[in-house]
């Protein structure tokens, strides 16, 4: 099955810095690339997500990059502010028209003011 | 504005409880997951069901079962709780395959 790895574990910014996470995956069959931001005390909720048909996606100051020959996607964050602290997963579908998802160990964001 | 509940924001349970947490979507979707996070683990699926009545197991679905009686409402349910089952439980549901998965905001059990 699908193996999502995530790094760093936790990263520490000041505000107004750039923020990167990375992950890779094993599927190669895998084409749906999201990622999750989830505040203290809420659900995950979904900020940026990108097809395999595109190698990077943008939105104001969130953009993901995707390179499948090598198996990896990254997130970037700039102009940071101390709203986006919070945890940031990064997942991958399993293939093949399939509804789930598997989920990288997240990445606790703290931005300091 | 689209919305997943969940019944319980905090529940303690002693060990060997039957326990069952309810989810219900109110945006017709017929895709709806079960999560567990734990720290350092992230979300580990546990069970999903993708239409009344039908269910799969996820990547850890020993000691859980589900039920989808209603399109939506998903219940997961802990036979015999133990305390390695202390956990967040987060309940997702999505339209369709490639598609945003809406959570709720999430239960943190705790088992005794």
């Amino acid at each position: 099955g699908e193996n999502v790895e995530q790094h760093p574990s936790t990263l520490s910014v000041q505000e107004g810095d750039s923020a990167v996470i990375k992950c890779t995956y094993s599927d190669s069959a895998s084409n749906y690339f999201p990622w999750y931001k989830q505040e203290l005390g809420k659900g995950p909720q979904l900020i940026i997500d990108i097809r395999s048909n595109v190698g990077e996606k943008k939105d104001q100051r969130i953009a993901v990059t995707l390179n499948k020959t090598a198996k990896h996607f990254s997130l970037h964050i700039t102009e940071t502010q101390p709203e986006d602290s919070a945890v940031y997963f990064c997942a991958a579908d399993t293939g093949a028209g399939s509804y789930q998802l598997t989920f990288g160990k997240g990445t606790k964001l703290s931005v300091i003011p | 504005d689209v919305k997943v509940t969940q019944s319980s924001r905090y529940l303690v349970k002693r060990t060997g409880e039957k326990v069952f947490l309810e989810c219900v979507q109110d945006m017709d979707h017929e895709n709806m997951f079960w999560y567990r996070q734990d720290p350092g683990l992230g979300l580990r699926l546990i069970y999903f069901s993708y239409d009344v009545k039908m269910k799969e197991k996820g990547d850890i679905p020993e000691g859980y079962s589900v039920s989808r009686e209603k399109k939506e409402r998903f219940s997961l349910i802990l036979e015999s709780a133990s305390t390695n089952q202390t956990s967040m439980y987060l309940c997702a549901s999505t339209s369709g395959a490639k598609s945003e998965q809406f959570f709720g905001p999430g239960t943190r059990l705790t088992v005794l």
